[in-house]
């Protein structure tokens, strides 16, 4: 397996535009999850999907961002309209059983709004 | 928001040395694992010890957990140029979902 892979790898783009970020996770893994990093505010959990289905998104900041996976081997995490302060670096990861094995994490991507 | 804190935020040493991070949590866990991050990369997993563990190795890694302190450490032995990362804990304190400190920046000079 390639691995968990996120696409695009960097994105620039400028406020008030709509941004799609994209993660296909390790084939079997029942998990899903995204995370953004920031030097501020560390690894936050933004939601994470058991089986396709949402189960937790209370770290989600605003209406302005959303999630979904409309199958095993795909997710969308969008945020429209864009803002500076969305800038970070968005990591997906997946895992076999929750939190009770290892997450493998995609390698990022990086979002620098204008 | 970030359950585990590791201390110190950043060490520097030389290659050779070991290297000593620390990890406190505040509620009850079934796991904590520690994971490495490269510069501009991903994370990528070390080692998972359970609540019923006291001690784990793994090569040159070794991890100690004492659950009646909620705290965690990570020892690397004779660091090498290569481990220079960030190194994260994190718990299972909020469930199925991994809460991650804010991490040790480690770097070992050659």
């Amino acid at each position: 397996d390639a691995g968990v892979i996120q696409s695009p790898r960097h994105e620039v783009t400028e406020m008030g535009q709509e941004v799609t970020l994209r993660c296909k996770p390790i084939s079997g893994h029942d998990y899903l999850f995204w995370y953004r990093q920031t030097m501020m505010r560390g690894l936050e959990l933004l939601i994470y999907f058991n089986n396709n289905v949402p189960i937790d998104d209370s770290g989600m900041p605003e209406d302005r961002f959303s999630a979904k996976m409309p199958n095993a081997s795909f997710s969308t995490l969008k945020i429209q309209p864009s803002e500076p302060r969305d800038s970070a670096v968005y990591f997906c990861a997946s895992s076999s059983r929750g939190s009770s094995v290892e997450a493998f994490f995609g390698q990022g991507t990086r979002l620098t709004v204008v | 928001s970030q359950q585990g804190e590791e201390d110190p935020q950043a060490l520097s040493i030389q290659e050779g040395e070991n290297a000593t991070m620390n990890c406190s949590y505040k509620t009850s866990i079934n796991n904590l694992q520690w994971y490495r991050q490269n510069s501009g990369r991903g994370l990528v997993h070390l080692i998972l010890i359970r609540s019923n563990e006291r001690e784990k190795h793994s090569g040159r890694l070794r991890v100690t957990l004492d659950t009646s302190k909620k705290s965690s450490s990570l020892l690397i032995t004779a660091s090498r140029a290569a481990d220079t990362a960030s190194y994260f804990c994190a718990t299972d304190e909020a469930g199925n979902m991994l809460t991650f400190g804010g991490g040790t920046r480690l770097m070992v000079k050659p």
